[in-house]
């Protein structure tokens, strides 16, 4: 595709359910990144995905958060049980491989109410 | 662990006016560095992506210098225009996987 896709834009959900976030990469870049950004904050890294690499889990903040990715293709994004602190933007970002340029989808915005 | 700074937090200048952005990282063992724009409610922007070879980048009125040894970047906007208001934020490698973001500076170009 012509850029990072995300959906859903916009997501509202009430404390305890499941949230599934998607990610389309642009077509070709093997990495792929999350990020979120929680309302007048920086950016926190959840996870990155390389190839077939196993993935760097080292930034999801508890259990309750996974990511897959199928090959160099789309990624999903879920949170289990979400909570109040959930809310945030979710940035998704890939890049043609390692130490290239990343680029950013327009994220997901998450409010848990 | 990678860690990244920059300064000043906001910034408000008139318009015409050359401004100069910082970055800071605490390892220099990066392989690149890459400076965004972030628009409210938007995602981010990819201004330049600098290599650990390189020393800067230019892209129209931006450029962007890195100095590795002393774990710093710079990014020069010249002839600064009230459309260059946003975030400015950069990002450093971290062990060449993902990056590292600093918290950003934001930007104000007044007409």
């Amino acid at each position: 595709g012509a850029g990072v896709s995300q959906s859903p834009s916009n997501k509202v959900t009430e404390k305890g359910k499941d949230v599934e976030l998607r990610c389309d990469p642009i077509s070709g870049h093997t990495a792929l990144y999350w990020y979120r950004q929680r309302l007048g904050q920086g950016l926190e890294f959840l996870i990155y995905f390389q190839g077939n690499s196993a993935p760097d889990k080292s930034g999801l903040p508890s259990d309750r958060f996974s990511a897959e990715r199928t090959g160099e293709s789309v990624s999903t994004l879920t949170i289990q049980r979400t909570q109040q602190e959930d809310s945030a933007v979710y940035l998704c970002a890939s890049s043609l491989s390692p130490n290239k340029e990343a680029f950013f989808g327009q994220g997901t915005r998450l409010t848990v109410v | 662990k990678q860690e990244v700074t920059q300064i000043p937090a906001a910034l408000s200048v008139p318009e015409g006016e050359n401004l100069v952005l910082n970055c800071s990282f605490t390892d220099s063992a990066i392989y690149n560095l890459q400076w965004f724009r972030q628009d409210p409610g938007k995602g981010l922007t990819s201004l330049l992506l600098i290599q650990s070879s390189q020393r800067e980048q230019t892209s129209g009125r931006l450029n962007a210098s890195l100095d590795k040894s002393s774990g710093r970047s710079t990014l020069y906007i010249a002839a600064s225009q009230p459309g260059d208001s946003a975030t400015y934020l950069c990002a450093a490698d971290n062990y060449g996987q993902n990056f590292v973001f600093g918290p950003g500076t934001r930007l104000s170009v007044l007409p």
